[in-house]
């Protein structure tokens, strides 16, 4: 089964700073896709990138990239220029790519809390 | 509709009733997911349904979870004899055919269950 680890519980910035979030995972699988989630105190679950794991180039949303390393199963999440609208719960999730009964199911790790400083 | 939506939003229940909770989830999407959101921690999937049919339930965590789907939209998760420990938000996700390669999940803001 595949596994998501977020090490940092919480992480801070300073308003127009540079913030990278970690994310690593573990899976025998060469397919799938690796998603960063945000989730405010409304609960409401927001895309922010995307990631599939045969495009070698990292994924960029804006002031969001990713840093993909495969060998690694590292995934990380960089937001540039932070703004306070970017305090929120970050959620790293894998998805597989292959068939079977649970295609499409999000893993996700345990979460990182941002906090943006005025 | 627009989006995911779950009904209610807040729910407040004693221990041992009986409560369900629902998922509207967008027009056309024919994948459905329920997780589970205990306080500060990650989300751990439930059951995924196609259309009405429930292919992976692996994720019920005892057999007072149930969910069914109906006319491949609605769907009722519904918790018999609530315990504390129910204590959660359940997020409900919706997404097109599994199959299409672009597909991501859109979630609905979930119902906060507080079980006393």
């Amino acid at each position: 089964a595949q596994t998501v680890t977020q090490s940092q519980p919480e992480m801070s910035v300073q308003e127009a700073e540079t913030v990278t979030l970690s994310c690593t995972y573990d899976t025998s699988e060469s397919d799938y896709y690796l998603f960063w989630y945000k989730q405010p105190p409304s609960r409401q679950m927001i895309l922010v990138i995307r990631q599939e794991a045969y495009k070698q180039q990292n994924a960029t949303e804006n002031r969001f990239s990713v840093n993909f390393q495969k060998a690694a199963k590292s995934f990380s999440l960089k937001i540039s220029d932070s703004q306070l609208g970017d305090a929120a719960m970050y959620f790293c999730a894998y998805r597989s790519a292959a068939g079977g009964t649970s295609y499409g199911k999000l893993t996700f790790g345990q979460g990182t809390i941002l906090t943006v400083h005025p | 509709g627009a989006g995911v939506s779950q009904s209610p939003s807040n729910k407040v229940t004693e221990k041992g009733k009986d409560v369900e909770l629902r998922c509207d989830p967008i027009s056309g999407h024919t994948a459905l997911y329920w997780y589970r959101q205990r306080l500060g921690q990650g989300l751990e999937f439930l059951i995924y349904f196609q259309g009405n049919s429930a292919p992976d339930k692996s994720g019920l965590p005892s057999d007072r979870f149930s969910a069914e789907r109906t006319g491949g939209s609605v769907s009722t998760l519904t918790i018999q004899r609530t315990q504390q420990e129910d204590s959660a938000v359940y997020l409900c996700a919706s997404s097109l055919a599994p199959g299409i390669r672009a597909n991501v999940l859109t979630f609905g803001a979930g119902s906060r269950l507080t079980v006393l």
